[in-house]
């Protein structure tokens, strides 16, 4: 079956612009993370869905970041008035009920 | 609060030897689990083994073990056999809790290089 999908792949985009970035988990899939890697903070945690609501907000790195999910299913992070240290790739990640994790391929974003 | 360490930023092993890469957690939690990610140079995270505390054997997937001692708090991956396609970062992480949906504490991994 499907994986999980990420969009866009990458994003360039200027400071202090707002951005979204789409997550697709694998269907059936109740639990939804959001985790960020770059190179200075290693991957970082920043916010877990089970279903529609966030029990677990405590990695959003300010009130510029928010996340939504809807219907159980897609998630969108976004992230306002972007600044040159929100670069870096954002990984997405869907699981069942416990035990693994499967990440999608991420979105690199850019800020210049 | 979870903490993960990984010790080795970089191995350099032959092909076809046995690799051990090394991993030990922190926890104040009686209940909580461990996991390795293989991430390749095309950035997607794999999962490739997991391990719950209250979990009596070590855990294996294939040529992946996973060498767990609670006393000492480590986590080892181990891979047999190492191929080419073995070349990446590995990721140690932990969760909170053995059962349940909870987010992945992280180390700094490790880069593995397979040398032909």
């Amino acid at each position: 079956g499907a994986g999980v999908s990420q969009s866009p792949s990458n994003k360039v985009t200027e400071k202090g612009k707002d951005v979204e970035l789409r997550c697709d988990p694998i269907s059936g899939h109740t639990a939804l993370y959001w985790y960020r890697q770059s190179l200075g903070q290693g991957l970082e945690f920043l916010i877990y869905f089970q279903g529609n609501s966030a029990p677990d907000k405590s990695g959003l790195p300010s009130d510029r970041f928010s996340a939504e999910r809807t219907g159980g299913s897609v998630s969108t992070l976004t992230i306002q008035r972007t600044q040159q240290e929100d670069s870096a790739v954002y990984l997405c990640a869907s699981s069942l009920y416990s035990g693994e994790q499967y990440f999608g391929p991420g979105t690199r974003l850019t800020v210049t | 609060a979870q903490k993960i360490t990984q010790t080795q930023p970089g191995m350099f092993v032959q092909e076809k030897e046995a690799v051990t890469l090394d991993c030990t957690y922190d926890t104040s939690d009686p209940s909580y689990g461990l996991f390795w990610y293989k991430q390749p140079s095309s950035g997607e995270m794999i999962f490739l083994i997991y391990q719950g505390s209250y979990d009596q054997q070590n855990a294996t997937e294939g040529r992946y073990s996973l060498n767990f001692q609670k006393a000492r708090k480590s986590a080892n991956l181990v891979i047999s056999a190492s191929q080419l396609g073995d070349s990446a970062m590995y990721f140690c992480a932990m969760t909170a809790h053995s059962f349940g949906n909870e987010k992945l504490t992280f180390g700094t991994g490790t880069r593995l290089t397979i040398i032909p």
